[in-house]
């Protein structure tokens, strides 16, 4: 059964750092990228970037490069989000979903991970 | 980049009717279009991709069409389960944007 199972919830302060994880199993983790997809309370679903977890080739939505880091370990089945300085506006669910077919629609998604960013 | 735009925002109908949701590309895609729906407080889900291909056990109420730059999605006859937001997304490049959302509520 292909499974993403996600870290857990997560309370920070504004200008922490964080990382979260996604950790595949139930299919070989390199043959199939990740993304990431945002979904800010009350709001709609915005697509962050996606890895390659077989070179860790990453691409990033114009609207999220330079501000969250995604990256992989594909030793341990995992792929990561994260941020080297966390803003309220971070607040968020955050998942991570398995891409079909190198670049297809994402046809597994993990059950998310509430990061709350509050002072 | 290319935009998905979606309509309507909302909408309510009763059970039993025919529901139609509309997603249009700023530029055109081919049929690299999925559906996902998401139930409150749930993670999405894959209905559609290809345009117009059923994922495995959606229910066949369910159906996609389009190419190009316009595409739909039709629920035949609307169950209270379909009570969901439904977003489509491209992937015909490396950006996987999606649509807004269209919210779908019981009459």
């Amino acid at each position: 059964e292909v499974q993403l199972v996600q870290s857990g919830a997560e309370v920070k302060k504004p200008g922490e750092s964080l990382r979260i994880s996604c950790k595949g199993s139930g299919y070989s983790f390199t043959s199939y990228w990740i993304s990431w997809v945002r979904q800010m309370p009350g709001k709609g679903l915005e697509w962050m970037g996606r890895i390659d977890p077989s070179d860790s080739y990453t691409n990033y939505s114009p609207s999220f490069q330079g501000h969250v880091t995604i990256s992989a370990d594909k030793s341990i089945s995992t792929a990561y989000l994260q941020w080297s300085s966390l803003k309220a506006s971070d607040t968020a669910m955050y998942y991570c979903a398995r891409v079909y077919d190198s670049s297809g629609p994402f046809d597994y998604w993990g059950q998310g991970t509430l990061v709350t960013v509050s002072s | 980049d290319i935009q998905m735009t979606q309509s309507p925002s909302s909408l309510s109908a009763s059970v039993g009717d025919r529901v139609t949701i509309t997603c249009r590309a700023s530029q055109g895609i081919s049929n690299y279009l999925a559906w996902y729906q998401q139930k409150p407080g749930k993670v999405p889900k894959l209905l559609i991709y290809a345009a117009s291909t059923l994922q495995s056990g959606v229910p066949s109420r369910f159906s996609g069409s389009g190419s190009g730059t316009d595409f739909t999605l039709t629920i035949s006859s609307l169950q209270p389960e379909d009570v969901a937001t439904y977003y489509c997304q491209k992937y015909n490049s490396a950006l996987g944007t999606f649509g807004q959302g269209t919210k779908v509520e019981i009459k």
